[in-house]
């Protein structure tokens, strides 16, 4: 089975403080991606990486980034954390094409 | 760029009933298309996806979806409701991005009770 895991299922933050998100897949997937879920909008992809160190915007990539130094592991970083970025923070692998495989989640609450 | 409706955020069955989760694409292509479901405070779970091979999808735990080109509809549906069924149901089309991969576009998701 294919295994997806986020380094933690709930975090609570202050503002401005900096936050790493780490995902982790075990099939050898090309693609990773971070998305955004949020009540009555569904999902919304912040970045997505199509192989190690290479990266792409998503549709909402402001006041985030990304790091993807090694093919399993995918980082997104809120460089300083906002009210707003409040939200359940999904990732996913995926070869091209594909199915994507999500992890738990991470509820992330920035106060 | 693609975009998927849902019609209704909530949609509520009884025990038994026959479940009906409704999707509407935008490609003019023919697409790549998936239903995920969530149970709480889970992540996502396929489905079921289509890719242009037989027009009525089967998944698992006895869900179908049909691709109807014409109606640019994937709508889901289950014979029989079971409580075990309760859960928020995404519709998402693929999309390609750029020649590296694709992304997903998901619609706002339905949020399925089944009240015994």
């Amino acid at each position: 089975d294919v295994k997806v895991t986020q380094s933690s299922r709930y975090l609570v933050k202050r503002t401005g403080e900096k936050v790493f998100l780490e995902c982790v897949q075990d099939m050898d997937h090309e693609n990773m991606f971070w998305y955004r879920q949020d009540p009555g909008l569904g999902l919304r992809l912040i970045y997505f990486s199509y192989d190690v160190k290479m990266k792409e915007k998503g549709d909402i990539p402001e006041g985030y980034s990304v790091s993807r130094e090694k093919k399993e592991r995918f980082s997104l970083i809120l460089e300083s954390a906002s009210t707003n970025q409040t939200s359940m923070y999904l990732c996913a692998s995926g070869q091209v094409q594909e199915t994507q495989y999500f992890g738990p989640g991470t509820r992330l609450l920035v106060l | 760029a693609q975009s998927v409706t849902q019609l209704g955020s909530h949609v509520s069955v009884s025990e038994g009933a026959l479940v009906l989760l409704r999707c509407n694409y935008s490609s003019s292509v023919p697409p790549y298309l998936f239903w995920y479901v969530q149970y709480p405070n889970q992540g996502l779970q396929l489905l079921l996806k289509y890719t242009s091979a037989a027009t009525l999808v089967k998944g698992i735990n006895g869900f179908e979806a049909e691709f109807k080109k014409s109606e640019t509809s994937f709508h889901l549906t289950k014979p029989s409701a079971h409580m075990s069924d309760a859960a928020e149901y995404f519709c998402a089309v693929s999309e390609q991005l750029m020649e590296y991969g694709n992304k997903l576009v998901f619609g706002a998701g339905t949020i399925l009770r089944v009240k015994s």
